[in-house]
């Protein structure tokens, strides 16, 4: 099992542009979030879906957009990169079958926005 | 409104003593705690969890403590390995699915 994985590992936008970043689980987790990381504040929640076909926001969901077609894929779309949005950002899943919602970690996009 | 805090930005101890790692929170109604551990270039990985209902859970070396009276859980890893080094983060929840993650603390372990 892969677990969570993401692509691109690495982008480099310029302010304006637009991207689409991708993350797949082999888990059969219901639950798929995005979150950024940001030197000094932790993780924090974009938006996180609870099944397929369904999405909502998280703690800063501004500028970015997300769809989940199929249950094992979860999409975070920026429509107009700006310098604010250059962050690692993390994908996650997890069960809600689990007693503690233990969510698996993907390895991360470097994105920067010049 | 920061619900979870980790105040220590670093920690630095010496191999083979105990690392404490500490986390506060404000909201009364999380139903479980974690801690996640991250190394540079990765994902964060799944540490250790505990239940609003419990005060202790041991794993190892890990063992986390919560206090809910005051609010605040604690990372106790004993004894310290140099491969410990890494950011550690605290995580809340609810029976919602969402976490609430802290700052984190970056522990650094000394050979």
């Amino acid at each position: 099992n892969a677990g969570v994985t993401q692509t691109p590992k690495f982008r480099v936008l310029k302010t304006g542009q637009s991207m689409t970043l991708l993350c797949a689980q082999d888990m059969n987790h219901e639950y798929m979030y995005w979150y950024r990381q940001d030197p000094g504040m932790g993780l924090r929640l974009i938006h996180y879906s609870v099944g397929e076909g369904t999405t909502a926001k998280g703690e800063v969901p501004d500028g970015y957009n997300v769809s989940r077609l199929k249950k094992q894929n979860f999409l975070l779309g920026l429509e107009s990169a700006a310098p604010s949005q250059t962050s690692v950002y993390f994908c996650a899943s997890s069960s809600p079958r689990s007693s503690t919602d233990t969510q698996y970690f993907g390895p991360g996009t470097r994105l920067t926005v010049l | 409104d920061q619900q979870v805090k980790q105040n220590s930005p670093s920690l630095s101890v010496q191999e083979g003593r105990i690392s404490i790692l500490n986390c506060d929170y404000t909201n009364s109604m999380f139903d479980y705690f974690l801690w996640y551990k991250k190394y540079p270039a990765e994902g964060p990985t799944f540490l250790i969890s505990i239940s609003s209902i419990k005060d202790k859970n041991e794993d190892g070396r890990f063992t986390v403590f919560l206090n809910k009276s005051a609010k605040h859980l604690s990372l106790h890893i004993v004894p310290s390995q140099p491969g410990d080094s890494a950011v550690y983060f605290c995580a809340a929840g609810r029976d919602t699915g969402k976490l609430i993650f802290g700052q984190g603390t970056t522990l650094q372990v000394k050979p």
